[in-house]
Order: structure tokens, then sequence, then C-alpha cells
């Protein structure tokens, strides 16, 4: 597609449930970035692909936030036991690997109830 | 610590007014500077950039302002119209590694509201 895809738009789940969010960044971006949006705050950033290079995890809140990037393209942000203060838009978004060009999905909203 | 500082949450201004969004910054190292508009329901998309070796972008009826030297910068929207009423983010970013891609720090975003 031409733009970054986000899958499930929405997500409900219950407290302790692990998920998956997925991101389908633009064909031929090499770098693909994690952001999430909770409630009245800024963009925090959570995680960094870049090409092959070994990913910046700095942003990641704790161990049960990871993500992983296969062949270079889509990558999966997984979430283990759940928090309600996970609740947030997670936001993904890839850029052409140099200069400031960033492009956004539209995210997925996570509620954890 | 934020790095990147949006004080205004919400701004309200009429059609036809100017509109200016402010942002702080503390990091000397950043080196180029992003306006992001987000509506709801929608990821953010790039609206205008400026470079710290410029003082002034201009885009249509979008102008970046930059004063180093007070680490501040401003969007200014002239005329403001309501499909503008949107949230606003400020970015930053340094130097990384040339030639890689770079990691941007997001403020916390200002409610531009414009009323007919």
């Amino acid at each position: 597609g031409a733009g970054v895809s986000q899958s499930p738009s929405n997500k409900v789940t219950e407290k302790g449930k692990d998920v998956e969010l997925r991101c389908d960044p633009i064909s031929g971006h090499t770098a693909l970035y994690w952001y999430r949006q909770s409630l009245g705050q800024g963009l925090e950033f959570l995680i960094y692909f870049q090409g092959n290079s070994a990913p910046d995890k700095s942003g990641l809140p704790s161990d049960r936030f990871s993500a992983e990037r296969t062949g270079g393209s889509v990558s999966t942000l997984t979430i283990q036991r759940t928090q309600q203060e996970d609740s947030a838009v997670y936001l993904c978004a890839s850029s052409p690997g140099t200069g400031n060009g960033y492009t956004f999905g539209s995210g997925t909203r996570l509620t954890v109830v | 610590d934020q790095q990147v500082k949006q004080n205004s949450p919400s701004l309200s201004v009429q059609e036809g007014r100017i509109s200016i969004l402010n942002c702080d910054y503390t990091n000397s190292m950043f080196d180029y500077f992003l306006w992001y508009k987000k509506y709801p329901a929608e990821g953010p998309t790039f609206l205008i950039s400026i470079s710290s070796i410029k003082d002034k972008n201009e885009d249509g009826r979008f102008t970046v302002f930059l004063n180093k030297s007070a680490k501040h910068l401003s969007l200014h929207i002239v005329p403001s119209q309501p499909g503008d009423s949107a949230v606003y983010f400020c970015a930053a970013s340094a130097v990384i590694s040339s030639g890689s891609a770079r990691q941007l720090t997001f403020g916390s975003g200002t409610q531009l509201t414009v009323l007919p």
C-alpha cells in the first residue's frame, strides 16, 4: 500500500493478557519506529529499527514490551501481561532511512480493562 | 525530563486570525525541527520543518520561526481556517550518525480550535 498500515485499529483486552500489534511500513522504508500516546500526553518513543542494525530499545517502558521486525519489513509490538497503564494509542512510523521524513500509520488504540 | 515542551495544551482563535503555537527545547544538540498535525483517529502528518541553520521557513499559510539562542520555535498559521483545528506536535531531532534515520523527540501537543 501507499501508506503505513497498522492493525488492529482498536483492541480491547483484559488485564494480564498478551497483545500483538502489527505495523506494515511503506515499501522500501528501512527505518521503522514505534511510539505511543497516552491520554493527554505527547508521543513517547518506544523502539526504532534501522535496516539490519540492532534495534534501539531504549524507550521500551518495561520488559513486558518487545518488538521484532521480520525480513526488514513488517513489525510486531508485543505487550505481555497487559496492565491498565498500557492503555494508549500505539503509533508506528517509517522513513526512507535518511533525512527526517517520517510517515505515521493511523495507530492502534489499546484499551486494557 | 522533557526535552521538547509545548506549554499550552490548547489554543482557540477566530477564523481569519493568526494562530501562534509555541515550542521550547532543552537539548542544544537538536538541529532539525518539525511540526506535525494530528486529527482524531488518524496518525500525525508532517506539516513543516526547519533546519537549525535557518531562522524562518514558510510554506503557504504556515511559517515556522526558530530562535536558537532562546531554544524556542513557533508555528504561525495565517489566516487560520476551521479545517486547521487539530492537535499540533512539535518535534526535534539530532544527528545520530551520518546517513542514518533520525529519532524524533515530540512535545505533548497543542489542541488548536479555529472558531468559524
